[in-house]
């Protein structure tokens, strides 16, 4: 089945310790992004990646970083997290851009403390 | 940078009546609507999309409107059943890179 997972989907952590949220699509997508959810804001864009080792900002990327050092694999890591950083959180991939129709996996809750 | 302001936030209406979603954007070099449904504990769900160089474009029964002089675009949905119930998102992209979302628009279909 034509997927993208994210683990954990709930998570409940402390101010400043390093956290790792992985995401991974089976369709062999080039692009691959994240986004955070927050009540009245909507979907903010925090980082994409057009291809493997090509990764960009989006437009709130400050306390988060990301990697792409496979096709299938896009974590996002919070090396220090902080309260504000408390939200839904959405990994999506696409064929080759972002234009292209794009699969959200099931969501990310994180909470921190 | 790019801004996508969606009205309303809430919209509630009967089953079988029509509803409607609008969108502004605000850089004119826009060329890419995507609509997105969000039903609870999902992930968002492409529902239907309009390039710049198109007017309209229609999907059963729902169809978005796209008016580049004014800068705005819609979604339309006709009628609507209980399971039209979902977050609605607007968006815009300029280059392939980068999708900017509006804030959303939870509508609710009363039996």
């Amino acid at each position: 089945e034509a997927q993208v997972t994210q683990n954990p989907r709930y998570l409940i952590t402390v101010t400043g310790k390093k956290l790792t949220v992985t995401c991974s699509q089976n369709m062999n997508h080039e692009y691959m992004s994240w986004y955070r959810q927050d009540p009245g804001l909507g979907l903010r864009q925090i980082y994409y990646s057009m291809n493997v080792e090509v990764t960009d900002k989006g437009d709130v990327p400050e306390g988060y970083k990301v990697s792409r050092k496979e096709k299938r694999n896009f974590p996002l890591i919070l090396e220090s997290p902080s309260p504000n950083q408390t939200s839904l959180y959405f990994c999506a991939s696409s064929l080759s851009s972002a234009t292209d129709t794009q699969y959200f996996g099931p969501g990310t809750r994180l909470t921190v403390l | 940078g790019e801004n996508v302001e969606q009205h309303p936030s809430t919209l509630s209406v009967q089953e079988g009546d029509s509803a409607v979603i609008k969108c502004t954007y605000s850089d004119s070099a826009s060329n890419y609507f995507p609509w997105y449904k969000q039903e609870l504990g999902k992930g968002p769900q492409l529902i239907i999309d309009i390039r710049s160089n198109v007017g309209e474009k229609k999907d059963q029964r729902i169809a978005v409107t796209l008016n580049k002089t004014a800068k705005h675009f819609s979604l339309h949905i006709t009628e609507t059943q209980p399971e039209d119930s979902a977050v609605y998102f607007c968006a815009a992209s300029k280059w392939a890179d980068k999708l900017i979302f509006g804030t959303g628009t939870r509508l609710q279909v009363f039996p």
